[in-house]
């Protein structure tokens, strides 16, 4: 989507790796959301960003996934010893109540 | 907790034809709605959204009307061409949480129209 990019496009991993995945959103955007896409769960939410904080990170699945995010812009997302189940479209998205989606960082964790 | 269901797919349809694919909701609040396209190979687009009971909302021939009685939102089109081909997404926010507008999202229905 327009105003928000993510790098890698692609990341293949062996388990037990950690990655980095980042997001990148037009400035100015306060609010930013990550989610994943996968064949067994579909859609779902994982953190929600208000700046440099994040309030709602009820989505995230294990204490192997973390967020942060700096200067209220770029927002990185850390899974450690990553697991197959691990493997899926992670996608950012702002502003806010109508989100607009990045191209998303496809995961496959070996 | 909020949900969201929409008809299983995947739907196959010839040119011209109508469209019709269903999409219920439970939420907590009082949500937005919805509904995002994954054309192949794409990323997800904001297709269309109703902010509140009665809204409709219409982009590219497509349209789906918030019916707070009946907690849908169906979306369709009156004649879909092979463009249409792609993955929907009927989706909800609801703003229970502050400025969170999470997005609750339904499974997905593939959509696949033939010449």
């Amino acid at each position: 989507g327009a105003g928000v990019s993510q790098s890698p496009s692609n990341k293949v991993t062996e388990k037990g790796k950690d990655v980095e995945l980042r997001c990148d959103p037009i400035s100015g955007h306060t609010a930013l959301y990550w989610y994943r896409q996968s064949l067994g769960q579909g859609l779902e939410f994982l953190i929600y960003f208000q700046g440099n904080s994040a309030p709602d990170k009820s989505g995230l699945p294990s204490d192997r996934f973390s967020a942060e995010r700096t200067g209220g812009s770029v927002s990185t997302l850390t899974i450690q010893r990553t697991q197959q189940e691990d493997s899926a479209v992670y996608l950012c998205a702002t502003p806010g109540n109508e989100q607009f989606f990045g191209p998303g960082t496809r995961l496959t964790v070996l | 907790g909020n949900s969201v269901t929409q008809m299983e797919g995947p739907v196959t349809l010839s040119e011209e034809a109508f469209l019709t694919i269903n999409c219920t909701y439970t939420a907590t609040g009082y949500p937005s709605l919805f509904w995002y396209v994954q054309y192949p190979g794409e990323g997800l687009q904001l297709l269309l959204k109703a902010t509140k009971a009665d809204d409709k909302g219409s982009n590219k021939g497509f349209e789906a009307t918030y019916r707070k009685e009946t907690t849908s939102f169906h979306l369709e089109k009156g004649s879909v061409q092979v463009s249409d081909s792609a993955v929907y997404f009927c989706a909800l926010s609801d703003k229970s949480g502050g400025s969170n507008y999470k997005l609750t999202f339904g499974k997905g229905t593939l959509l696949t129209v033939n010449p």
